[in-house]
């Protein structure tokens, strides 16, 4: 099982910041890799997909990276409707895993 | 619209068993690979199991194998989860998520991306005495 490992767990930022949040693979999940965005009381949604990929509706300060092991999610200037938990997955074998998730919070 | 409805959850003891159900509407269902993903009060996401489109292919976490089902009803547009000895680390909502698609246009054939882009609102499920 592949295990995806994000940091920080929690990221205390201001509107207008820049957001750097980073996912780990304990083996090469090549560019199989998307971002998930969760509000509170609300279902997942998708960001990112294979890396680098916006999903539909996903505005353009939201940027993915990365190969192999090493990904990172930016966002370029934060929303206030950005401060959410995200969580990274791979698709790259079953099962499919999810990472931890990190907390984007108001400073 | 396209549209995932969860419904079945509720308060089942160890042991126990449930059926889930989602309703779907707004895409071509068979077109679809679907899958259950959970998530237990205040943690983060679990992928449960993956059935294709056609229903041959079927995946499942190794926590759930064995003991959950998952099969679809693409006549009636339905993605199903059947629960048996349910545990206390069961507890979780349950959501139905859209996967990789198969789009024919103009003679052709496209895949969506393989990745979970639309989920339901889920469905709870609390396993306790």
């Amino acid at each position: 099982e592949i295990v995806l490992t994000q940091s920080p767990d929690t990221l205390s930022l201001s509107p207008g910041e820049r957001a750097t949040l980073s996912c780990r693979a304990s083996q090469s999940v090549g560019s199989h890799l998307a971002w998930y965005q969760q509000k509170a009381g609300q279902a997942p949604r998708l960001l990112m997909y294979d890396v680098s990929n916006r999903a539909t509706a996903i505005p353009a300060r939201f940027s993915g990276s990365g190969s192999g092991t090493d990904f990172t999610l930016a966002i370029s200037s934060l929303e206030p409707e950005d401060f959410a938990v995200y969580y990274c997955q791979h698709r790259a074998d079953w099962p499919r895993t999810f990472g931890q998730g990190t907390k984007l919070e108001i400073k | 619209e396209v549209q995932l409805v969860e419904s079945g959850g509720g308060l089942v003891q160890p042991g126990g068993s449930l059926r889930l159900s989602c309703a779907v509407a707004g895409f071509t269902f068979s077109n679809y690979e679907m899958n259950w993903v959970r998530q237990a009060p205040g943690k983060g996401l679990e992928w449960v199991a993956h059935i294709s489109g056609s229903g041959n292919t079927i995946y499942y976490v190794d926590s759930v194998k064995g003991r959950f089902t998952i099969s679809r009803d693409n006549a009636r547009n339905s993605l199903y989860l059947q629960m048996n000895s349910l545990r206390a680390d069961d507890t979780a909502l349950y959501y139905c998520v859209r996967g990789r698609g198969r789009i024919s246009m103009f003679g052709m054939t496209t895949e969506t991306p393989d990745a979970f882009d639309i989920w339901g609102q889920g469905t709870m499920i609390t396993v306790s005495s």
